[in-house]
């Protein structure tokens, strides 16, 4: 079956850095999302790779390795509205869209 | 601005009640959109995907006569839940994707619609 595993929760301190992980096992890939959702609010758009590396979009960087199947996102310089859930989703052979359960970033000042 | 819209945003009504939720594309044309369902702290789960002109694909264990979908034009799909019980209170979130951007481009999500089913 397919399977995307991201930890349940997180906490961090204003100002420092987060990585969150997610691992993968999917049937074909066709690249991997990160999105943002606040409570009560849908998915917000972060970033997406495809091709190993690393992918740096101001203080949000994401890291893919396809050989592992792992993923991960990094926030850097903490901010008070980061604290939010982190959906790692990867496209999978059909195009078709598998989302992890999220992860809940909690931040402290 | 928002490229998918989302209405109502928030609904009460009492059981046995049907609900009718719209999206739509405002910038572009979607031939295909797709319904999420999510529980409190819990994640997306798909429900359905939306076809322009043809029937909806339902997702294992989602009664299609429950959760009717019509995606009537390119840019319209509504998600209609019949006779609402208490267990059908969720958060319900539509996503499209413009089919001239490719495949592996993010979707574009309306911003969802509380159902509270009293």
């Amino acid at each position: 079956g397919q399977n995307i595993d991201q930890p349940t929760e997180m906490t961090a301190t204003e100002g420092a850095i987060v990585q969150i992980n997610c691992t993968y096992q999917t049937s074909g890939f066709n690249g991997l999302f990160w999105y943002q959702q606040h409570a009560g609010e849908a998915p917000t758009f972060l970033s997406y790779n495809v091709l190993d590396g690393l992918e740096e979009k101001g203080r949000f960087s994401s890291f893919l390795s396809r050989s592992k199947g792992y993923s991960y996102l990094l926030l850097k310089e903490l901010q008070m509205k980061d604290s939010a859930s982190y959906l790692c989703a990867v496209l999978d052979s059909n195009y078709q869209l598998i989302w992890g359960a999220g992860t809940k970033l909690i931040i402290k000042p | 601005g928002a490229v998918v819209s989302q209405h109502p945003s928030w609904v009460i009504c009492k059981s046995g009640t049907s609900v009718k939720i719209e999206c739509r594309s405002l910038d572009f044309q979607a031939t295909t959109m797709f319904w999420y369902r999510q529980f409190p702290k819990q994640s997306l789960m798909l429900m359905a995907t939306s076809n322009e002109g043809s029937k909806a694909t339902y997702e294992q264990g989602v009664e299609k006569d429950k959760f009717l979908i019509n995606h009537a034009s390119l840019t319209l799909s509504t998600l209609t839940v019949t006779s609402a019980h208490p267990e059908d209170s969720s958060f319900y979130i539509c996503s499209a994707r413009d089919p001239l951007t490719g495949e592996n481009q993010p979707q574009h999500f309306g911003d969802g619609t509380r159902l509270s089913i009293l």
